[in-house]
């Protein structure tokens, strides 16, 4: 059974400051995407990383992908209360089949 | 609006019960995946289908089954409900039958077994 942990758990921080959550596994993934998901809705995607050592970034968002591909970082920039949400990796196995850690749950405070 | 509707948002039943989740992929999506995300357990895959076809189970219980009709909707049943199946039940859709694509979540449906 492939496992993705990640860490921390909960993080709650001020705006403006800058923060970096993980998403690691023993295992070999073909590729990793992170969702967010906030309350009362489904989670929606942000990224896919694919190759061993990519570096994705999305605005404030930058995404990187372990050179072995089995972990994952994600590191805000001057975190806005928008941001706020629960962030979600999930990695895609050789049975196609999204393999998803329980998530970080992001609160940015005014 | 991802484009995927789930019916209904909420449900509450008592144990030993019966219910049918109901989804509805987007516009020209073939696939039909069904999570479920309770507090200890994260969001957990349990079965796709692939235009009308059974493609990939995940941890389903046996008490669980699903199905995808012609219109390629999709229902979940879930019978002989227990406590521990109270959880948010995710449709999500995708145009691709495997690999790296996107999914498309919908909203979701609680269940509250009672």
């Amino acid at each position: 059974t492939q496992l993705l942990e990640q860490s921390p758990q909960f993080l709650s921080i001020q705006e403006g400051e800058n923060l970096t959550v993980y998403c690691n596994s023993s295992s070999v993934f073909s590729s990793l995407q992170w969702y967010r998901q906030e309350p009362g809705e489904g989670p929606v995607l942000l990224v896919t990383v694919v190759t061993g050592g990519e570096v994705k970034k999305l605005k404030r968002l930058t995404f990187q992908f372990g050179d072995a591909r089995k972990d994952s970082s994600l590191h805000i920039t001057a975190a806005q209360p928008g941001d706020t949400g629960l962030y979600l990796c999930a990695g895609l196995g050789s049975n196609y089949k999204l393999t998803f850690g329980k998530g970080t749950l992001l609160t940015v405070n005014p | 609006d991802s484009g995927v509707t789930q019916t209904p948002k909420h449900l509450i039943t008592a144990t030993g019960q019966r219910v049918t989740l109901r989804c509805s992929p987007r516009s020209g999506d073939l696939s039909v995946y069904w999570y479920q995300q309770s507090l200890d357990q994260g969001l957990q895959f349990l079965i796709q289908y692939y235009n009308g076809e059974e493609r990939a189970k995940g941890n389903i219980l046996e008490r669980f089954s699903a199905q995808q009709f012609p219109d390629l909707h999709s229902e979940l049943n879930l019978s002989s409900l227990e406590l521990g199946d109270s959880a948010l039940y995710f449709c999500a859709s995708s145009v691709y039958a495997g690999g790296p694509g996107e999914q498309f979540f919908g909203p979701g449906t609680r269940l509250t077994v009672l």
